[in-house]
């Protein structure tokens, strides 16, 4: 079996940074990954790591840990349309992606 | 390209009813999956497929069948719909050796 564990709501203001963080318990892992979701639309991949570090891509960073299996995704400058639910998701063998419940970012003027 | 559609968007069923969610790519992907996503439970893995002619269960398969006969199209079939089926299904694709799924832009199932 498998388990994701991620905050389920978190708040901020325009132009600050936030950290959503996620834990898992899996087997067969392969990478981490990270998808937003704006309100009645479809999920779209933000970032992936498969080794232990951060990765950057513009104003988002996604950070592995798989000694802790624990991962975070970092966003930074804040934009009102950043407000979304964010997934972490697991890799498992590579053909089978099994997502967290989500966290809802609220991003406040 | 297209990438990833859905059809129907939205479709009301009674209690009993039997349907067919239709999934398309046309990005060449070899892997292709089916998920709910309920309130409050995120996103759920129905069924997955690695390519034409394999498919497996993911966490909540009952009451649902899919099968691949082409690398293009992967259905999911209900047999008779059931009030707990009410929810939004998102198919998804992913090529061999890319990180990136790409996710159409499901279907509103509402059973009565």
């Amino acid at each position: 079996g498998q388990s994701l564990e991620q905050p389920s709501e978190v708040t901020a203001v325009e132009g600050a940074i936030v950290q959503i963080n996620c834990t898992y318990q899996t087997s067969g892992f392969y990478g981490l990954s990270w998808y937003q979701q704006h309100d009645g639309g479809a999920p779209t991949f933000l970032s992936y790591n498969a080794l232990d570090g951060l990765e950057e891509t513009g104003r988002f960073s996604s950070f592995l840990s798989r000694s802790d299996s624990y991962g975070y995704l970092l966003l930074q400058e804040l934009q009102m349309k950043d407000s979304a639910s964010y997934f972490c998701a697991v890799s498992q063998g590579f053909q089978k992606l099994v997502f967290g419940t989500g966290t809802r970012l609220l991003v406040s003027p | 390209n297209a990438g990833v559609t859905q059809t129907p968007k939205f479709q009301v069923l009674k209690t009993g009813q039997s349907m067919t969610l239709q999934c398309a790519q046309d990005m060449n992907h070899e892997y292709m999956s089916w998920y709910r996503q309920d309130p409050g439970m995120g996103l759920r893995l129905i069924h997955y497929s690695v390519g034409a002619g394999i498919t497996d269960q993911g966490e909540v398969p009952n009451g649902y069948n899919v099968s691949r006969s082409t690398t293009e199209d992967f259905p999911l079939r209900l047999l008779s719909a059931a009030p707990s089926q009410t929810s939004v299904y998102f198919c998804a694709s992913r090529g061999w050796g890319q990180e990136t799924q790409y996710f159409g832009p499901g279907t509103r199932l509402l059973v009565l």
